[in-house]
């Protein structure tokens, strides 16, 4: 069965700092790889999401996320990251037979500015 | 309009109410879930539908039922509510060929 595992659950940054939130999935066949951010109080959004080809994703606000398969990840990533990037991230995966969408636990990003 | 809609936004029921999540989507995707999000805990798969006829439960369906009375509606059920039913509550569409999925606004439920 299909499973995500986001292994740093809450990450504090100062304003500037880099980002990268880690997620690993368990499925050896192909899928797709999403990236999924709320914002206080918002509902989930879509930040990026990996289908095929290149496998550096490139999301809005600056996000990306490179799909290295021999790892199984699919890591989220963001140069200088800013106090509006405070919310909890999602990363998900879907594939199999039924491409049912799994998620992750979500990983809680509060930046200080 | 949003694409997914969910109704009520926030309910606060007793212990034992029978109480419906209703959601309604404009996406025209067969594919409707029903997620719940509990702190450390992410999106957890409580239903879910391919079509009309073809419900699925998730991993926590217990507790739980669902009624697919349209392609555009799917309604979860609280038979008799528990204080740990106290949750965020997501219905979702996805695309059938990637599982992109569009979210609902969530429907914040309190059990006392």
């Amino acid at each position: 069965a299909q499973s995500v595992s986001q292994h740093n659950h809450h990450v504090i940054l100062s304003e500037a700092a880099s980002l990268e939130l880690g997620c690993n999935y368990s499925y050896g066949g192909t899928v797709n790889l999403f990236w999924y951010v709320q914002y206080p109080g918002q509902h989930l959004q879509l930040l990026l999401k990996y289908f095929s080809g290149d496998p550096l994703v490139k999301g809005i606000k600056g996000f990306e996320a490179e799909f290295i398969k021999s790892k199984f990840s699919f890591n989220l990533r963001k140069p200088s990251v800013q106090w509006s990037d405070t919310a909890e991230y999602f990363c998900a995966v879907s594939g199999g037979a039924t491409n049912k969408l799994i998620f992750g636990t979500g990983t809680l990003l509060a930046v200080q500015p | 309009d949003a694409d997914v809609t969910q109704t009520p936004r926030n309910r606060i029921t007793k212990t034992g109410k029978r109480i419906m999540l209703e959601c309604s989507q404009t996406k025209g995707h067969d594919r409707m879930y029903w997620y719940r999000q509990d702190p450390g805990l992410g999106l957890r798969l409580i239903y879910y539908s391919f079509d009309v006829k073809d419900i699925n439960k998730g991993e926590i369906s217990d507790g739980y039922s669902v009624s697919r009375q349209a392609q555009a509606k799917f309604s979860l059920s609280l038979e008799s509510a528990i204080p740990n039913q106290t949750a965020l509550y997501f219905c979702a569409t996805s695309d059938p060929e990637r599982g992109k999925a569009f979210f609902g606004q969530g429907t914040r439920l309190t059990v006392v």
